[in-house]
């Protein structure tokens, strides 16, 4: 039982590439999302999934994509890499949507030149 | 807006000594709320949680809380700490997503805390 992981741990883009971040879980889990962390800042969510076809928008989207085509898998796409996407990227999943925990990957930092 | 305020961005303790670190939220209604971990190059891992019933929360590792409604308050004490809980913590509130069709954790932006020998 692996829980949440996420891939790659670690990504170096340019500006203007592309690229795209997968978190995975195996623990059966309705509902993922993707958040942001910044020195500072805290969590902030980026875009969730309440089911497997299904992604809605949180606090910060603009800029990225996210699909779940798979009820295991959630990615974070960035189509156009800037710096101000430079972040570690976190992916949680919980059971249900009704203050269930979240379980949290180990992260992803992403820096963008 | 609901938000939350962890008012101490560091904060060093002697090992041994007892802790207690400041979360203050806003939230119009019930607050359901929890306090996460994180370790260097980690990721977050739920300390404890508070959604009813008793205000005095216990979690894992030593670790408690307690609710206070009128302070809108919910501080995390340790009574001993320990070399190994060196980390920064997390206040976070849930938050209903749109419609309802589940929640979001909204973060306060942490409390680093070092433990001296």
């Amino acid at each position: 039982n692996a829980g949440v992981t996420q891939t790659p741990k670690f990504r170096v883009l340019k500006t203007g590439q592309s690229m795209t971040l997968l978190c995975a879980q195996d623990m059966n889990h309705e509902y993922m999302y993707w958040y942001r962390q910044d020195p500072g800042m805290g969590l902030r969510l980026i875009h969730y999934s309440v089911g497997e076809g299904t992604t809605a928008k949180g606090e910060v989207p603009d800029g990225y994509n996210v699909s779940r085509l798979k009820k295991q898998n959630f990615l974070l796409g960035l189509e156009s890499a800037a710096p101000s996407q430079t972040s570690v990227y976190f992916c949680a999943s919980s059971y249900s949507g009704t203050f269930a925990e979240q379980f949290f990957g180990p992260g992803t930092r992403l820096t963008v030149l | 807006a609901q938000s939350v305020t962890q008012p101490d961005i560091h904060i060093t303790v002697s090992e041994g000594a007892s802790l207690e670190l400041r979360c203050n939220y806003s939230y119009g209604a019930t607050p359901y709320l929890f306090w996460y971990v994180q370790s260097p190059g980690q990721g977050l891992q739920l300390l404890l949680k508070y959604f009813s019933g008793d205000t005095l929360v216990q979690g894992i590792k030593g670790f408690e809380a307690e609710f206070k409604r009128s302070q809108s308050s919910f501080n995390l004490r340790k009574p001993s700490v320990h070399w190994s809980d060196a980390a920064e913590y997390f206040c976070a509130v849930g938050d209903f997503l749109l419609n309802q069709a589940g929640t979001a954790l909204i973060f306060g932006k942490g409390t680093t805390l070092s433990v001296s020998s």
